[in-house]
């Protein structure tokens, strides 16, 4: 059964670095979203990506967030300068078209900003 | 906005027993989809079950099954026969079925449940 991927699977790294986090959503799905749970916290959304622009955006994504789909498989989260807070667990979904309302998981990347 | 609240942050059931997991919403619209989604000690997010709100019946899936109240905007979740497998945190959640809303999810804060043996 096809799957999201996420990569990697933890991530630690200093206050102000920049990071990547990697998404290989489902094959034939058009819809994608980053969502963070910070610890002991509910899910909350960041953004949804349709046909290569974000269509929504939370107040949590600023300027420090962006997404990309580089080659038609990735999704990428980038955090330019990343703050103690952004310790988070980052998930990836995504959902196949307008007549799925499914949005399926990946197994999220657990960050750790010292 | 769209909010959803998940009452109990902590549940408890003995094993083979039926438990049922609170949730209430409140939203504007009336056109919507209700999701229930289980997360395990490994932090995955899985789908449990889904309701349309156009649709009066309630959804049942296996061992599953919600009692949807849109009049009263509740969606309350019945696990029937409880397994030690079904510990997790559970998580409510809500989205807009107008596409100009880009499909997010809307979650509750999460309620614990454990299984007794």
């Amino acid at each position: 059964e096809p799957e999201v991927t996420q990569t990697p699977s933890h991530q630690v790294t200093q206050m102000g670095q920049e990071v990547i986090l990697r998404c290989v959503p489902i094959s034939n799905h058009l819809y994608f979203y980053w969502y963070r749970q910070i610890l002991g916290q509910k899910v909350e959304f960041l953004v949804s990506f349709y046909n290569n622009e974000i269509s929504e955006k939370s107040e949590i994504f600023d300027d420090q967030f962006s997404v990309e789909r580089p080659d038609g498989s990735n999704f990428t989260l980038k955090i330019r300068s990343t703050k103690l807070e952004d310790s988070a667990m980052y998930f990836c979904a995504s959902r196949r078209d307008t007549t799925q309302e499914t949005q399926y998981f990946g197994p999220g990347t657990r960050l750790l900003v010292l | 906005a769209q909010t959803v609240t998940q009452s109990q942050p902590e549940m408890s059931v003995q094993e083979a027993e039926t438990v049922t997991l609170s949730c209430t919403y409140d939203t504007s619209e009336s056109d919507y989809y209700l999701f229930w989604y289980k997360q395990p000690p490994s932090r995955q997010m899985i789908l449990v079950i889904r309701q349309e709100a156009y649709k009066q019946q309630n959804a049942t899936e296996n061992r599953f099954s919600v009692n949807f109240q849109k009049a009263a905007k509740s969606f309350s979740l019945k696990i029937s026969d409880s397994q030690l497998g079904d510990a997790a945190m559970y998580f409510c959640a809500y989205r807009s079925a107008y596409y100009n809303q880009g499909g997010k999810l809307i979650f509750g804060q999460g309620t614990e449940l454990s299984v007794k043996p």
